[in-house]
């Protein structure tokens, strides 16, 4: 058992620049879960996976935010011409439906954009 | 899911001194974790108790459940620098909502 990985860890880009994130959840576990948290706040809620289907979507993940967890295993969240805004540490988790449900985080990736 | 409220939001001891933070939410749960947060870190779970339990014990933390108060709360006994971090309570599963969080400093 590796834990949740996920890549880059520190993304920097300019403002109107696409991003991408990839999240590798630890591996018996079926459900994936992307949050973001800005400075001084707990981590907001953006998106699950069951498998492959994204069973929820927050409305704060705008039309600029994509996710998908193409076989069920690793996921991506793109971030398409990035806003200053966007600026936050991306956080994802993931957990077995089968079990506890306890989420278990991945060490994050942090965007700046300039 | 709901927002879990902890409190204070800030708390600062000595080496060897308890912390204890507080979380309240709303309506009835199943569970409730407790997570973790060095700075710039991801989260870190602590511990999980379920509505059917009313203490849990993990190494030097205590959290209790009190689901008529809709209230828990995490006890750290014997506090060491290393506990230094962001304290964040979860009540429910799935879709995790957070508060702010207790930030605790625990200083030589």
């Amino acid at each position: 058992d590796t834990g949740v990985s996920q890549n880059p860890r520190h993304k920097i880009t300019k403002r109107g620049q696409n991003v991408t994130f990839r999240c590798d959840p630890i591996s018996e576990h079926n459900r994936l879960y992307w949050y973001r948290q800005t400075l001084g706040q707990g981590p907001e809620f953006l998106t699950y996976f069951q498998n492959e289907a994204q069973l929820e979507k927050s409305r704060l993940l705008s039309d600029r935010f994509s996710a998908e967890r193409p076989k069920g295993s690793f996921s991506t969240l793109e971030i398409q011409r990035t806003e200053q805004g966007d600026s936050a540490m991306y956080l994802c988790a993931s957990s077995s439906s089968g079990g506890s449900d306890t989420q278990y985080f991945g060490p994050g990736t942090r965007l700046t954009v300039l | 899911s709901q927002q879990g409220e902890e409190d204070p939001q800030a708390l600062s001891i000595q080496e060897g001194e308890n912390a204890t933070m507080n979380c309240s939410y709303k309506t009835s749960i199943n569970n409730l974790q407790w997570y973790r947060q060095n700075s710039g870190r991801g989260l870190v779970h602590l511990i999980l108790i379920r509505s059917n339990e009313r203490e849990k014990h993990s190494g030097r933390l205590r959290v209790t459940l009190d689901t008529s108060k809709k209230s828990s709360s995490l006890l750290i006994t014997a506090s060491r620098a290393a506990d230094t971090a962001s304290y964040f309570c979860a009540p429910g599963f799935q879709k995790l909502v957070f508060g702010t969080g207790t930030r605790l400093l625990v200083s030589p």
